[in-house]
């Protein structure tokens, strides 16, 4: 099962960050937060990953808080391009062989 | 590199027939993974590879479900004596040993409609 908790849907408008939560409160030591994120029709795409350090990509900064049972997804300047459901999940460090498990995220909507 | 191909995107099939579906990995990918994702939830585990070897499957992927991957690098994933409860989406994905502690790359799906 999912070890992770998001808010169902968000709306955002256009130009605006975006920030999206998750609430990962039995996360153990070894294991990492990782944000992806679903376009209608098209399959997963990974956006970024930490530990317990910031982290900031092209595409988003991952903000987590220092005891770790929380996380902050952030799109800086949220575009229309945006809209899609967001994955937040936990997974092992060493877990290369085990299969990524998925909630049902977070519906973010961008609003012109 | 093309990414991770499926193949049909969509198909509709009578129930009671068989389907079977076809993932092209990315080319020096040696893991293999299969989901299926019904509307509204998260994409659901169903089985993976790892070259040729199948090395875990879920306990959703009943009998009828089958998968292979007999030289390592396509897949195929067979549904005998479909169900309507089998209409979904059947997403693959990939990933190596350099990336398989970041990232998984997910193929477009392939939406199986029963009717």
């Amino acid at each position: 099962d999912a070890k992770t908790t998001q808010p169902t849907s968000m709306d955002c408008a256009e130009g605006r960050a975006a920030n999206l939560p998750c609430n990962h409160s039995t996360i153990s030591g070894n294991e990492y937060v990782y944000w992806y994120r679903q376009i209608h029709s098209q399959g997963p795409q990974y956006i970024i990953h930490g530990l317990k350090n910031n982290e900031t990509n092209e595409m988003a900064s991952l903000i987590i808080t220092e005891d770790r049972k929380s996380s902050t997804l952030i799109l800086p300047h949220a575009t229309l391009r945006d809209t899609a459901v967001y994955y937040c999940i936990v997974r092992s460090r060493n877990s290369g062989n085990t299969p990524l498990v998925f909630g049902k995220g977070t519906r973010l909507s961008v609003i012109a | 590199d093309t990414g991770v191909s499926q193949d049909p995107r969509h198909k509709i099939t009578k129930r009671g027939q068989n389907v079977t579906f076809r993932c092209d990995p990315i080319s020096e990918h040696n893991r293999l993974y299969w989901y299926r994702q019904t509307l509204g939830q998260g994409p659901e585990f169903l089985t993976y590879f790892q070259n040729e070897a199948q090395l875990e499957k879920s306990r959703l992927l009943s009998d009828r479900f089958s998968a292979e991957r007999p030289k390592g690098s396509f897949s195929t994933l067979e549904i005998q004596r479909t169900e309507q409860g089998d209409s979904a989406m059947y997403l693959c994905a990939s990933s190596s040993p350099v990336t398989m502690n970041t990232e998984a790359f997910f193929g477009q799906g392939t939406r199986l409609t029963v009717v």
